[in-house]
């Protein structure tokens, strides 16, 4: 079964400061790759999402993601985060070979932006 | 409203009720999916339903016992719960793996915070 890992569970940074969150997954076969964001009392939006081409991803509010097959890896990055991006991020995966469309989740990482 | 949708926001009940979540998605989705966020785990999936059907049951108790009558409407029945069922219960939608299409997105609603005493 798939599953999903984020190494980082709490990121403090400063206003400014680059951002990388790691994500990876288990199987090798063809999948949708997502990060979703989570703002204190809000609902899970969807940051961006990669299922072909370029695998560098360009998503809302200036974050981006690299799809690096080799390494089953899908890391998110942003090069100056700011004190509105403290929240909780997301990476899910669906397996498109089996046709499930359910996602399969990391368990999050808290990021706390300090100004 | 826009989006997806779900009530009541809140819900506190004992372990010997009945209540029901409700979900209604208003963007034409054809897939609805009720997950499970816990403290300090992974979003659960917990059903998934394609054109009201029922096509995913990751062993949830019977405890809960979903019903879609349509593909823009999905209930959660709770019954004799437990405490450690307390958690958001997050509803989603999609618009669901047609022939050929290479992708498939999940919007999800704002959740219902549920505590059992």
């Amino acid at each position: 079964a798939q599953s999903v890992s984020q190494h980082n569970h709490h990121v403090i940074l400063s206003e400014a400061a680059s951002l990388e969150l790691g994500c990876n997954y288990s199987y090798g076969g063809t999948v949708n790759l997502f990060w979703y964001v989570q703002y204190p009392g809000q609902h899970l939006q969807l940051l961006l999402k990669y299922f072909s081409g370029d695998p560098l991803v360009k998503g809302i509010k200036g974050f981006e993601a690299e799809f690096i097959k080799s390494k089953f890896s899908f890391n998110l990055r942003k090069p100056s985060v700011q004190w509105s991006d403290t929240a909780e991020y997301f990476c899910a995966v669906s397996d498109m070979d089996t046709g499930r469309r359910a996602l399969t989740f990391g368990s999050g990482t808290r990021l706390q932006v300090q100004p | 409203e826009t989006g997806v949708t779900q009530t009541p926001r809140h819900l506190v009940m004992g372990m010997t009720n009945k209540k029901s979540l409700k979900c209604e998605q208003h963007l034409g989705h054809n897939a609805m999916y009720w997950y499970k966020q816990s403290a300090k785990k992974p979003l659960e999936l917990m059903f998934v339903y394609n054109l009201k059907e029922q096509t995913e049951n990751n062993s949830v108790p019977s405890r809960f016992s979903p019903e879609c009558p349509n593909s823009s409407h999905l209930f959660l029945h709770l019954h004799t719960l437990q405490p450690e069922d307390s958690a958001l219960y997050l509803c989603a939608s999609s618009q669901g793996l047609a022939s050929g299409a290479l992708t498939d997105t999940q919007y999800f609603g704002p959740g219902t915070r549920l505590t059992v005493l």
